[in-house]
């Protein structure tokens, strides 16, 4: 079945310590993107890539980066600059402009 | 600035009834409008969308949304609600001058239904 697989389901980072969360897809989209959700805020954009070997900041890039080396994935690497981690973070592709956005199951992410 | 609001921050209704939960947007051009569900500690769920045409939109689960142009609004609708509706739900308009598909979403609504 085609969807989209982030892993592990729950992370635990240390004061300081960088962390990849992993994220593939295997619907062929060109489009994926990261999103941060924070209880009663929404979600927000951190980064999203349209092609291979191309990416752009979102509204809260900072302490965050990204690469897409390859079309089916696109890992989230939280950085220790990003003083507040603790969020659910969100993975999702897109086939084209007005075709729906396909998520992730999520990954929890806590500092301990 | 472009921007989605639902502005109730949780709606309760009780099965069998009903159910809207609203959502307004502000956008340049045509709006390309999404309708997503989310369960606890999980992905989000497509619903629905309006991108043109009828103003009245169908999807999952018997859900259906209402395009006003002129109240710049897209609710979200059920005839009757059942308990396993109880859920966070958010809209969310396409981002234009981004990329494709770049969407901005609402804080979302949590629905709970009683029984």
């Amino acid at each position: 079945d085609g969807g989209i697989t982030q892993s592990p389901k729950y992370l635990f980072r240390k004061e300081g310590q960088n962390v990849t969360l992993s994220c593939e897809q295997n619907l062929n989209h060109d489009a994926m993107y990261w999103y941060r959700q924070d209880p009663g805020q929404g979600l927000r954009l951190i980064y999203y890539s349209q092609i291979v070997n191309d990416f752009q900041k979102g509204d809260i890039a900072e302490g965050y980066s990204v690469s897409r080396e390859k079309k089916e994935s696109f890992p989230l690497t939280v950085t220790s600059a990003q003083k507040n981690p603790t969020a659910f973070y969100l993975c999702a592709s897109t086939a084209g402009d007005i075709t729906e956005a396909f998520f992730g199951q999520g990954t929890r992410l806590t500092v301990v | 600035a472009q921007s989605v609001a639902q502005p109730e921050d949780q709606v309760n209704v009780a099965e069998g009834n009903p159910l809207t939960v609203k959502c307004t947007y502000s956008v340049s051009g045509n709006p390309y409008l999404f309708w997503y569900v989310q369960y606890p500690n999980r992905g989000l769920q497509f619903l629905l969308k309006y991108i043109t045409g009828d103003n009245l939109v169908k999807g999952s689960y018997g859900f259906e949304a209402e395009f006003n142009k002129s109240q710049t609004s897209f609710h979200l609708k059920k005839p009757s609600a059942l308990v396993s509706d109880s859920a966070l739900y958010f809209c969310a308009v396409r981002r234009y001058g981004g990329s494709q598909g770049n969407l901005i979403f609402g804080k979302g609504t949590k629905l709970s239904v009683k029984p």
